[in-house]
């Protein structure tokens, strides 16, 4: 059975800073890895796709790798903005089917 | 291009009260998901549709959920009857087809059951 676990639960950090998200996972057998954001009382919003073939995506601030013999991505922001806070979810898909196991999410403070 | 919509947004009811769900995903849409989120989880897929067929049920509580896909189109979610622990976030989502992987969320419906 598919995990997904995310750490840390919550960060906080001042702007500019650049921080790493990580998340990891126990089955190495995945389709892809996606990274989310949500917002309080919003729905999630995608912010990148790695398919299982693929090692990292780039989307302007944002980095994402994907090691899938260890079992890990992690999500790489540079220079956060108070308009980066919100909690980050990443989402395992196991099959074509779309369907997503999530991690837990961490929750982003970047402090002005 | 509009978004899926959910409604209502908000519900507040009582243990052992029925409570259902809407949803309206993006135009064109074949796969439809339904997802719990309890605060402070990740959401958790309860059930999966292909057009209005079922693909993934596995972790709905069938005894007191149940869902449907009217026409491919839209869809319902009911609880019957709800628990304390039913309380959290539904979160509709929806997807092109198969292949096209990114899913697309609604806001969610927040349920609080007192």
């Amino acid at each position: 059975k598919q995990e997904v676990t995310q750490i840390p639960a919550a960060l906080s950090v001042p702007e500019g800073e650049n921080l790493v998200l990580n998340c990891s996972f126990t089955d190495s057998a995945i389709y892809n890895l996606q990274w989310f954001r949500q917002d309080p009382g919003k729905g999630l919003t995608s912010l990148l796709l790695i398919q299982s073939s693929q090692r990292e995506q780039t989307s302007g601030r944002l980095n994402a790798s994907l090691d899938k013999s260890s079992g890990r991505s992690t999500l790489y922001i540079a220079a956060s903005q108070p308009g980066d806070s919100a909690t980050y979810l990443c989402a395992v898909g196991s099959s074509n089917t779309g369907k997503l196991i999530f991690g837990q999410g961490t929750t982003l403070q970047v402090k002005p | 291009e509009a978004g899926v919509a959910q409604s209502p947004r908000y519900k507040i009811i009582e243990k052992r009260q029925s409570v259902a769900f809407w949803c309206n995903p993006i135009s064109g849409h074949a796969t439809l998901y339904w997802y719990q989120q309890i605060l402070g989880q990740g959401p958790k897929l309860l059930i999966q549709f292909q057009n209005n067929g079922v693909v993934d049920d596995s972790q709905l509580p069938k005894d007191r959920f149940s869902a449907e896909r009217l026409k491919g189109v839209d869809s319902t979610l009911k609880i019957q009857p709800a628990k304390l622990e039913d309380s959290a976030v539904y979160l509709c989502a929806s997807r092109l087809g198969q292949g096209i992987d990114t899913q697309y969320f609604g806001p969610g419906t927040r349920l609080t059951v007192l």
